[in-house]
């Protein structure tokens, strides 16, 4: 069956620009995770979605990261007035138990 | 605050040559304790869970083991395609933040032929 998809799976970007990234989770899952992943680093959390519930936002780094899902399924990572630090490799994962399916990623870079 | 270290940071071993890789935790709550497995360009791919100090699992040349403080990814006679970056993470129990995982910043293997 189709996994977890992520676009774009690159974007380069200029300093101070708007970005959105997109998960499609594998269907059925209740539960979506990002996570953010820069060079040398390990997995950050970022931001939880379970179902109906108000989303856990306690992982993002700063009021330009916003995120949203739709209709219990695709998500959207909002990255606002983008950063040379905000360059990372931003990773979707979705559940229905304890283990999380990965999807490829979407590289950002902001020049 | 949770905490996961993973050592050694990279590893090189030769076809054949066994080894093993430590992930340590400090963490109130364990839930289970996870390894990924992330090849360059892709998302990381599950391998393990476990729950309780003393269980092991294995999967072909793989092997993991828990105890109270620590886990050991156990390679045997590695070869070229298991090289690879592996994840240890830690899944604790919080009310709202579901089944997050808190990620090591994991081991690079590199097993040449």
């Amino acid at each position: 069956g189709a996994g977890v998809s992520q676009s774009p799976s690159n974007k380069v970007t200029e300093k101070g620009k708007d970005v959105e990234l997109r998960c499609d989770p594998i269907s059925g899952h209740t539960a979506l995770y990002w996570y953010r992943q820069s060079l040398g680093q390990g997995l950050e959390f970022l931001i939880y979605f379970q179902g109906n519930s108000a989303p856990d936002k306690s992982g993002l780094p700063s009021d330009r990261f916003s995120a949203e899902r739709t209709g219990g399924s695709v998500s959207t990572l909002t990255i606002q007035r983008t950063q040379q630090e905000d360059s990372a490799v931003y990773l979707c994962a979705s559940s229905s138990g304890p283990r999380q399916f990965f999807g490829p990623g979407t590289r950002l870079t902001v020049l | 605050e949770d905490q996961v270290t993973q050592s050694p940071e990279a590893l090189r071993l030769q076809e054949g040559e066994s080894s093993s890789l430590n992930c340590s935790y400090t963490v109130s709550g364990l839930r289970g304790l996870f390894w990924y497995r992330q090849d360059p360009g892709k998302g990381p791919e599950f391998l393990f869970t476990l729950y309780s100090a003393g269980e092991e699992k294995e999967k072909e040349r793989l092997k993991a083991t828990l105890t109270k403080k620590e886990s050991f990814l156990h390679i045997t006679a590695p070869k070229p395609e298991d090289s690879a970056t592996y994840l240890c993470a830690v899944q604790v129990v919080k009310e709202t933040s579901g089944s997050r995982l808190t990620f090591g910043e994991g081991t690079q293997l590199t097993v040449n032929p």
